[in-house]
């Protein structure tokens, strides 16, 4: 069974710019949520969604914001980037959070803001 | 709010030289406790979920247990590729079910 996969794995964006990110959960897994991690924060909630809506979030600015397809893929979006930005931005699906269900991490995506 | 406190923040070890891993949390009720291995650069690898307290589950050289207040991950002959950075994390029974993380314990296990 393939696991959660995410696309690009690394990418280089200046101040200013957008940049969109995708994750492919686990085959029939519905919840994909997704983290930010920095070595000063450690893990940090942004969203999830479940068939197409976003059910939770983060506290993260509006800047950052997330949409979800039928086939359950989904990507973030984070617009004006700020250095700050730079992180792994993580994908983790489940089949559904609104129970004790385990979520699978994918490999990030490394984002680098100059 | 849920916390989680895991200690040590680091840990260096000696191959063959056992050791604990220590995760505290404070939630409003218990729905399951994870454990994740993450390498550097790379995402978290699940590992193991206990749901209450006394449980315990193993995996090779891994053990996790748990108590009401703690949850520990002993470690028994350590060899170098369990080198990697550790995290807990926990579900609560109520609000959203969203996992809190832990900041984790980075372990280095020297031959």
């Amino acid at each position: 069974k393939a696991g959660v996969t995410q696309t690009p794995r690394y990418l280089i964006k200046t101040r200013g710019q957008q940049v969109t990110l995708s994750c492919s959960p686990i085959s029939g897994h519905r919840s994909v949520s997704w983290y930010q991690q920095t070595p000063g924060q450690g893990l940090q909630f942004l969203f999830e969604y479940f068939s197409e809506t976003q059910r939770n979030k983060g506290n993260f600015p509006g800047r950052f914001s997330g949409r979800q397809f039928s086939n359950s893929r989904s990507e973030m979006n984070v617009s004006t980037l700020e250095l700050g930005d730079s992180a792994l931005y993580l994908c983790a699906s489940s089949r559904d959070s609104t129970s004790t269900d385990t979520q699978y991490f994918g490999p990030g995506t490394r984002l680098t803001v100059l | 709010e849920d916390q989680v406190t895991q200690s040590p923040e680091a840990l260096r070890l000696q191959e063959g030289e056992s050791s604990s891993l220590n995760c505290s949390y404070t939630v409003s009720g218990l729905r399951g406790l994870f454990w994740y291995r993450q390498d550097p650069g790379k995402g978290p690898e699940f590992l193991f979920t206990l749901y209450s307290a006394g449980e315990e589950k193993e995996k090779e050289r891994l053990k996790a247990t748990l108590t009401k207040k703690e949850s520990f991950l002993h470690i028994t002959a350590p060899k170098p590729e369990d080198s990697a950075t550790y995290l807990c994390a926990v579900q609560a029974s109520g609000g959203s079910y969203i996992p809190t993380f832990g900041r984790g314990t980075s372990l280095i296990v020297h031959p």
